[in-house]
């Protein structure tokens, strides 16, 4: 059970190119989160999707998208990326659509934009 | 506005002595709190988590928070900290406003050093 899985662990980009940090779980969850963790800010809710097809924008969704065509995938593009956007990305999955259940989260992903 | 503070970026205690991590709130109606852990260069895990009932929760590696309501805290404790205690510490709560009850809002997080 290799629960929620991250790729690139790092990535570097320069402005404006655009790229796409994967995400994918095995544990049949509904509801799927990215977080984006910056020094002093604790964890930002970017965008999150409570079922296959349908999204929502979180605290911080400006220059990112998302999209959920499967229950098991839910991929964050950046479409122009800026050096604003250099932080560390969380997926994180839960079962349910209400938030008393707990999250499970992926080892991140480390994005630095020059 | 609903809100979680965790006012001390980084807490220090000697090994065996006991440790808090402090966490208040602001929510409308009744919170659902938790406590996550981030050891380097991973990715968060749950500790413990309060819904309803007693107001002392236990959770997984002997840590432990109590719930008070008049106080709107959820502070973090253990009565012996190890060294492999040493980690970043994230209170969370549920966003309690009605089409937002999907979301959580975490706290700035808390530097936890454990010293031999």
């Amino acid at each position: 059970n290799a629960g929620v899985t991250q790729t690139p662990k790092f990535q570097v980009l320069k402005t404006g190119q655009s790229m796409t940090l994967q995400c994918a779980q095995d544990m049949n969850h509904e509801y799927m989160s990215w977080y984006r963790q910056d020094p002093g800010m604790g964890l930002r809710l970017i965008h999150y999707s409570v079922g296959a097809g349908i999204t929502d924008q979180g605290e911080v969704p400006n220059g990112y998208n998302v999209s959920r065509s499967t229950t098991e995938d839910f991929p964050l593009r950046l479409l122009s990326a800026a050096p604003s956007q250099t932080s560390v990305y969380f997926c994180a999955s839960r079962t349910g659509t209400q938030g008393a259940n707990v999250l499970t989260f992926g080892a991140g992903s480390r994005l630095t934009v020059l | 506005a609903q809100s979680v503070a965790q006012p001390e970026d980084q807490v220090k205690v000697a090994e065996g002595n006991p440790l808090t991590v402090k966490c208040t709130y602001s929510v409308s109606g009744n919170p659902y709190l938790f406590w996550y852990v981030q050891y380097p260069n991973r990715g968060l895990q749950f500790l413990l988590k309060y819904i309803t009932g007693d107001n002392l929760v236990k959770g997984s590696y002997g840590f432990e928070a109590e719930f008070n309501k008049s106080q709107t805290s959820f502070h973090l404790k253990k009565p012996s900290a190890l060294v492999s205690d040493s980690a970043l510490y994230f209170c969370a709560v549920r966003h309690s406003v009605s089409g937002a009850t999907n979301k959580l809002i975490f706290g700035t997080g808390t530097l936890l050093a454990v010293q031999p």
